[in-house]
């Protein structure tokens, strides 16, 4: 079964504006963590924010905010005014603590800003 | 500091061949993973070491196989290559592993198999 679901396959969205990429994810563990990583055309994977599944404030980097609702498992990224250079393809990921304890990516959304 | 360096950058091997690819983590990092990065499959989890041990596996066949240096260096072999193990491989340290700990890559190597 998928565990992470990102439904988005690529976005439009004009320069400044806000931007919204949704990520929902399947555990059935209580103590997980949540990332999200941004891959430029360059192919290296950037770290841009983490959430823990007990922090009970949403998780926020700069531009970066992820609006975290552990009751619907949804980790969504929001990136305010948007850049250019946000162009790019961006990860959710989990990884849930245990033995398994392995991260799990999404398929990922392609995101392109509209100068 | 430094950030993963990732050697070599570019690899082209025949079928059958093997290959390895070497990753030097973060200074300080003791956990080293490895991932494959396909356009159909998306990004892959291979392995992941910790203090020279592999902690967790993924889905792949014996032919991948990988190790991790005193000194938290980590390679990553392939033998007997197919065509469709050409991939982008990305190599991943964090300081320790648990469900806080975020992980930071390296550049990749890109592998192509003829």
């Amino acid at each position: 079964a998928q565990k992470i679901t990102q439904t988005q396959p690529g976005m439009f969205v004009q320069e400044k504006e806000a931007v919204t990429l949704d990520c929902t994810y399947d555990t059935s563990d209580q103590s997980y963590g949540l990332f999200w990583y941004k891959q430029p055309s360059s192919g290296e994977m950037i770290f841009l924010i983490y959430q823990g599944s007990y922090d009970e404030q949403n998780a926020t980097e700069g531009r970066y905010s992820l609006n975290f609702q552990k009751a619907r498992k949804s980790a969504n990224l929001v990136i305010s005014a948007s850049q250019l250079g946000d162009s790019a393809m961006y990860f959710c990921a989990m990884r849930e603590v245990g033995r398994d304890d392995k991260i799990i990516f999404g398929k990922g959304t392609r995101l392109h800003i509209l100068p | 500091k430094a950030g993963v360096t990732q050697t070599p950058r570019y690899l082209i091997k025949t079928r059958g061949q093997q290959v390895t690819l070497s990753c030097s983590p973060i200074s300080g990092h003791r956990s080293v993973s490895w991932y494959q990065q396909t356009p159909g499959q998306g990004l892959q989890f291979l392995f992941e070491y910790f203090s020279e041990t592999q902690r967790n596996k993924g889905n792949f066949p014996g032919r991948f196989s990988g190790r991790q240096f005193s000194n938290s260096r980590s390679e990553m072999n392939v033998s007997t290559l197919e065509l469709g193990d050409s991939a982008l491989y990305l190599c991943a340290s964090s300081l320790g592993v648990g469900a806080n700990n975020e992980q930071f890559f390296g550049p990749g190597t890109r592998l192509t198999v003829l």
